[in-house]
């Protein structure tokens, strides 16, 4: 079992849908909660980075974690053609040396159709 | 300021041959990761480097390597090239072994 799971999609809406994207995790160490978005032919950029249960909001962008259930979720509202992209979840613990052990779920491709 | 530069960002290669791929930080990140992306596997992480000192390293065989200047500039090598190695090989930078990654676009490398 992947210590990281993320259903890879394709996911297709239509523009102005509320997108919801989940990963669940296996390993209880982790600390920190991130979402990556990756256009084609780009690297990876952060869009939304958690520590702790709860929701976090940055505009249309909802970042949840529930580290009982070991489950992440990145909602997007009022979803544009613009937001079109792989959307990764990733993990990390952090070890006494301040080295990252950085687990990524494989990504979820959406697609926002007008 | 600049991103992460990441040279060449196409190359094909046959099988046997040896590849290396550059990688420049962004200015004043001083740790830089290589990570492995295809399809299948997703986003495998290989190493990590920090002020020329490799801090931490992923499950990949020893064809594998790298190597970062003091400039901070990065480099990795991939010996005996496979079929399986062809991916999108992708350069992060960031301010400390435990700081937010910053990307390059990669260099997608094809073995034929």
């Amino acid at each position: 079992q992947k210590e990281v799971e993320q259903d890879p999609g394709p996911l297709s809406v239509p523009e102005g849908a509320i997108v919801s994207l989940n990963c669940t995790y296996s390993n209880s160490a982790f600390q920190y909660f991130m979402w990556y978005r990756q256009y084609s032919r780009k690297g990876p950029e952060l869009l939304m980075y958690t520590y702790s249960s709860g929701n976090k909001e940055d505009g249309r962008f909802t970042a949840q974690v529930d580290k009982s259930s070991k489950y992440i979720s990145l909602f997007i509202r009022d979803s544009q053609p613009s937001d079109s992209a792989t959307y990764l979840c990733a993990m990390t613990s952090i070890n006494a040396g301040n080295n990252r052990k950085l687990i990524w779920g494989l990504g979820t491709s959406l697609a926002v159709n007008p | 300021k600049a991103g992460v530069t990441q040279t060449p960002r196409y190359l094909i290669k046959t099988r046997g041959q040896q590849v290396t791929l550059s990688c420049s930080p962004i200015s004043g990140h001083r740790s830089v990761s290589w990570y492995q992306q295809t399809p299948g596997q997703g986003l495998q992480f290989l190493f990590e480097y920090f002020s020329e000192t490799q801090r931490n390293k992923g499950n990949f065989p020893g064809r594998f390597s790298g190597r970062q200047f003091s400039n901070s500039r990065s480099e990795m090598n991939v010996s005996t090239l496979e079929l399986g190695d062809s991916a999108l090989y992708l350069c992060a930078s960031s301010l400390s072994t435990a700081g937010e990654l910053f990307f390059g676009e990669g260099s997608r490398l094809t073995v034929l």
